[in-house]
Formats: C-alpha cells, structure tokens, sequence
C-alpha cells in the first residue's frame, strides 16, 4: 500500500514559522485531497487543513497548506506554544482507501 | 454539533474477538462515509477501514483484512468493528471518523482502547 513520508521531529522558537513535508513514495496516492492533523498527547486528532490548502472553520490563518510535485508541506507561522503537538498529513490513495504520513513531532523551543 | 462517541474496548487474550460502536448525533449519519483509524501506543495513526453510506462498499488495511469487519446501521446511526483473531500488535486506540469529502475527516471520536495481551 501507498506511504507518506515526513520528517520524525521540527522545532522552531515562539513566534518563527515552521514547514512540515509530507512526500508520498508511491504514484497512487491523490495528491488533489491532503489533508493534515493536530494530535496533542492523550487528544483525538483535529483537521486543520484539507484539498493540500483549505482550511477548516475555526482553524487559524496561521495555518496554512502547499503542495509541489509529490511534496505536500504544512507552515505554522508566528508559533505558539500550543501549536506543540504531533501532526500528520494524510491523502485519498485511490479505489477509496486512505493513508497516513509517520507523524512528525514539532517541538516549540 | 456533530459528536461520535465510541465504546466496547477492553482487555482481550490473543485470538479473541471484540466489537466497537460509534454512535454518532449532530448530523445526518446515512449521508457520510464513514472511518475506522487505529493508533498503536506510541506510534502514528492508522487507517483502518472505512464503508459508504449504505454499507455496501468497503475497505480495509491489508493488514485487518479477512479478520476485521465494518459495518453500520443508519436507523441507529451506528458504526461497528468487529474484530476477530486478535493479535497483540491490534492494540491501539481505536478512532471513527466522519469523511468530510474524499477521506478527509473532518470530525473525530474520543478513542476506545483495545489491549490485546494474554
């Protein structure tokens, strides 16, 4: 089955932006409808960003979602310490079925 | 407001068999695809299965398939995993999801906890 590889940890300091790539390794996977979560310790996951760039409602404009090529990315802009937490991207592979990035864990300095 | 609330975890010996339930509210459950994502102590989420409105289509992760079965019963607005034959790497929080248009999930459960040990 398809995979998405992102990177295993990112840091960045209070107020700095950080991006998060996401590639899939596979062509099978539909790159049109990627979506990322938010995953805080002991937390369900939460949607924040869908379709590589849109943003759900209540989700903050800091937020924000890219694709290029086969390289989806996720950017937090002006970090907060809240925003630390895991995130994992996530895309449509084709014939209905889904698949999940490894996560990466970003760490709020 | 839209909330699934999942419930029939436990502790089961390799080789058993468990089943889940989501129930869901807040929305019209037999208009929506529907999701089950696993995610193993300290790893990554996983997805599961998922199955379409009626229930006549699904699909499973290669490593569920043949043991796992998704269902649903839209007059309860329900969701079901059954799962058999067990295995210790099945342990996981268990979470449904509701597709927000291609397999995106735009809302979540709590997690039931599925422990696998003998």
């Amino acid at each position: 089955q398809s995979a998405l590889t992102q990177p295993r940890s990112v840091s960045g300091s209070p107020g700095q932006s950080v991006t998060i790539s996401c590639t899939a390794t596979t062509s099978d996977v539909n790159y049109d409808h990627v979506s990322w979560y938010q995953q805080h310790p002991g937390k369900a996951p939460k949607f924040m960003i869908y379709d590589v760039s849109k943003r759900p409602s209540g989700v903050p404009d800091r937020f924000s979602g890219s694709k290029s090529g086969n390289t989806a990315s996720l950017t937090i802009s002006g970090l907060q310490a809240d925003d630390e937490a895991d995130y994992y991207c996530c895309s449509f592979a084709g014939i209905n079925t889904m698949v999940f990035g490894g996560g990466t864990k970003l760490t709020v300095l | 407001e839209v909330q699934l609330v999942e419930s029939g975890g436990g502790l089961v010996q390799p080789g058993g068999s468990l089943t889940l339930s989501c129930e869901a509210s807040g929305f019209s459950f037999s208009g929506y695809w529907m999701i089950w994502v696993r995610q193993a102590p300290g790893k990554g989420l996983e997805w599961v299965a998922n199955i379409n409105y009626g229930g006549d289509e699904k699909h499973y992760v290669d490593s569920v398939k043949g043991r796992f079965t998704i269902s649903r019963d839209n007059a309860k607005n329900s969701l079901y995993l059954q799962m058999n034959s067990l295995r210790v790497e099945d342990t996981a929080v268990y979470y449904c999801a509701r597709d927000s248009g291609w397999l995106q999930l735009g809302y979540w459960g709590q997690g039931t906890l599925v422990t696998v040990s003998s």
